[in-house]
């Protein structure tokens, strides 16, 4: 087990709302990168946050957004869902930025959205 | 092209034999390459991470990189059913291909 938590566990949700997921990172990490997860798929990469500023975004739009806050812990926001964004979301943690980070990228259980 | 390419498989061996796992990224300038383990309704795990041209071992797992083929491999060498499982490649860290699913038969 890593030290990252994440929540809810499950989330069920109809189309056109919104959705808030957390993760809280493993102590002493400081940077933590979410990813959205499709059946059969590998994770795809949404954003990072460092030190609480996004550094860094995959191919996702801006409906999708993030936060970091000072303790590192971190939210991932979703507008206006779609039935598409039914998937496993992921937060990994990890100290620092560059490549280096990611010799210990750490993730979270992960949250299931479902999209009705 | 995918930026990250793996057989999905399943790629299936017998107990004590050697899985090879393959995949092919497009960015030539990538420099960093990943292989994560996955097991059913869990999140990924980092089995280990190779930078350099040739060969990384670690216990039973070796990594291999050739970049001027952009290929990164992951051998399994004495295969137990624990290791069934799905493994992704990811390169810079964050660039996941879809897994190839390995079943390791008793």
């Amino acid at each position: 087990e890593t030290g990252v938590t994440q929540s809810p566990t499950h989330l069920i949700k109809t189309r056109g709302q919104q959705v808030t997921l957390r993760c809280s990172s493993q102590s002493g990490h400081n940077t933590v990168s979410w990813y959205q997860q499709a059946l059969g798929q590998g994770p795809q990469f949404i954003f990072q946050y460092y030190r609480e500023e996004e550094n860094g975004r995959g191919n996702f739009p801006p409906r999708f957004s993030g936060l970091q806050f000072p303790n590192y812990s971190s939210e991932l926001n979703v507008n206006a869902l779609e039935l598409d964004d039914s998937a496993l979301y992921l937060c990994a943690s990890s100290l620092g930025q560059g490549a280096g980070a990611y010799n210990e990228q750490f993730f979270g259980p992960g949250t299931r959205l479902t999209v009705l | 092209q995918k930026e990250v390419e793996q057989n999905s498989g399943p790629l299936s061996v017998p107990e004590g034999a050697i899985a090879s796992l393959n995949c092919t990224y497009s960015d030539r300038g990538s420099q960093s390459f990943f292989w994560y383990r996955q097991y059913s309704g869990k999140s990924p795990e980092l089995i280990m991470f190779i930078y350099s041209n040739g060969d990384k071992e670690d216990g039973r797992f070796t990594a291999q990189l050739n970049k001027a083929s952009q290929y990164v491999s992951l051998l399994i060498r004495d295969s137990q059913p624990s290791d069934s499982a799905t493994y992704l490649c990811a390169v810079k860290g964050k660039r996941f291909g879809a897994g190839t699913r390995l079943t390791v038969k008793p």
